[in-house]
């Protein structure tokens, strides 16, 4: 089944306590971002990349690093996290490059919960 | 300052009645935009999108409508159906390969 898997699924942690998300997709897409929700502020773009060793920063990247050493994976590192990054976090992939208009398939989320 | 508005944090349709949407935009350099239904506990999923080049573009029971003098577009789902119950999202792109979301509407269809 073609898909985009995150886990954890649900973290509660600590500030400061390094933390590190895990993005996959089978779909073989070149191109992978993150985004976090919050109320009030709908999706927000992280991180993205448009292939392999080739990350750029969104809308709202102070606090995240990624890396993309496969095509598959995405993860999301935050190496101090602390209470803003308390989020609802969603990883997603398309096809190509990402370019305007290209459908993005989203995973489940990852809800965290600083504390 | 928020690009990407959707004004209405909340709508509620009676079945078989037409759902309408709203999205306004700030940023005259998009030119592509796409609406995403989520449901609770999970990822947003791909809706319809249209082009800038385009003012309308249909899918079955949902059509974008893009009106770029007004910097506005709206989805309408007719007929709405309780399934459609969810959050939308609409989105914009300046092509580039980043994405500026906007907050969400939750649709409520009634039976």
């Amino acid at each position: 089944e073609a898909q985009v898997t995150q886990n954890p699924r649900y973290l509660i942690t600590v500030t400061g306590k390094k933390l590190t998300v895990t993005c996959s997709q089978n779909m073989n897409h070149e191109y992978m971002s993150w985004y976090r929700q919050d109320p009030g502020l709908g999706l927000r773009q992280i991180y993205y990349s448009m292939n392999v060793e080739v990350t750029d920063k969104g809308d709202v990247p102070e606090g995240y690093k990624v890396s993309r050493k496969e095509k598959r994976n995405f993860p999301l590192i935050l190496e101090s996290p602390s209470p803003n990054q308390t989020s609802l976090y969603f990883c997603a992939s398309s096809l190509n490059s990402g370019g305007p208009g290209e459908t993005q398939y989203f995973g489940p989320g990852t809800r965290l919960l600083v504390l | 300052d928020q690009q990407v508005k959707q004004n209405s944090p909340s709508l509620s349709v009676q079945e078989g009645r037409i759902s309408i949407l709203n999205c306004d935009y700030t940023n005259s350099m998009f030119d592509y935009f796409l609406w995403y239904k989520k449901y609770p506990a999970e990822g947003p999923t791909f809706l319809i999108s249209i082009s800038s080049i385009k003012d309308k573009n249909e899918d079955g029971r949902f059509t974008v409508f893009l009106n770029k003098s007004a910097k506005h577009l709206s989805l309408h789902i007719v007929p709405s159906q309780p399934g459609d119950s969810a959050v939308y999202f609409c989105a914009a792109s300046e092509g580039t390969y980043k994405y500026i979301f906007g907050t969400g509407t939750r649709l409520k269809v009634l039976a």
